[in-house]
């Protein structure tokens, strides 16, 4: 069974502490994987897509790396503003429009 | 442009009464997506449309009807809800061109049967 798994659940770092998050999937025909941010109250925010092992993008203080297993959000000198929950999805086979989900990371930037 | 709006924002029924939710997208995106989101488990789709006059399951479609009349709107109908229908629901769209990702989300409905 198809099946994304993010860690940890919740992340407090102090501002300027570098971390990471972790998603793990396990899907037949990876077609691509997906990283969002979502703020309270709202809906999630397209972040970045990786589609093959060894691909990393990049973006301000957030940097998205893949490998067959995992995919890491490598977090640099947060801020408090980088305060949302992450979500990971994957897209897994072709001819189909279904994402599955991870839970999220909620991640919170103290000064 | 407003994006991807839904209509209402909050909302009670009572167990068995039916209501319809409206999502609304200006980017001319061809495709759209009902999501429900419910605390500890992950977004999960419930009908999608790959463009006008066209709607398909998604992966818990059961309890919800959806139409897609005007290709700006895609319409979420719970016929007699439930309270296992409690949840927070969100609206998506894509374009056709490009990848299966870049979904533009929608600000949410919170909704609450008891």
């Amino acid at each position: 069974e198809d099946q994304v798994t993010q860690s940890p659940e919740a992340l407090r770092l102090q501002e300027g502490e570098s971390s990471s998050l972790n998603c793990s999937y396990t899907v037949s025909g990876l077609r691509g994987l997906f990283w969002y941010r979502q703020d309270p109250g709202k809906g999630p925010e397209f972040l970045f897509t990786l589609y093959s092992a060894g691909e990393e993008k990049e973006k301000e203080r957030l940097k998205a790396t893949l490998t067959k297993k995992e995919s890491f959000l490598h977090i640099t000198a947060p801020k408090p503003e980088d305060s949302a929950t992450y979500l990971c999805a994957v897209q897994a086979g072709y001819n189909t429009d279904k994402l599955i989900f991870g839970t999220g990371t909620r991640l919170q930037v103290f000064p | 442009n407003a994006g991807v709006t839904q209509t209402p924002k909050f909302r009670v029924l009572k167990t068995g009464q039916s209501m319809t939710l409206l999502c609304a997208q200006d980017m001319n995106h061809e495709y759209m997506y009902w999501y429900r989101q419910d605390p500890g488990m992950g977004l999960r789709l419930i009908h999608y449309s790959v463009g006008e006059g066209t709607t398909a399951k998604g992966e818990v479609p059961d309890g919800y009807n959806v139409s897609r009349l005007k290709k700006q709107n895609f319409l979420l109908g719970l016929e007699s809800a439930a309270p296992s229908q409690t949840s927070v629901y969100f609206c998506a769209s894509r374009p056709l061109a490009g990848g299966y990702n870049e979904q533009f989300f929608g600000p949410g409905t919170r909704l609450t049967v008891l």
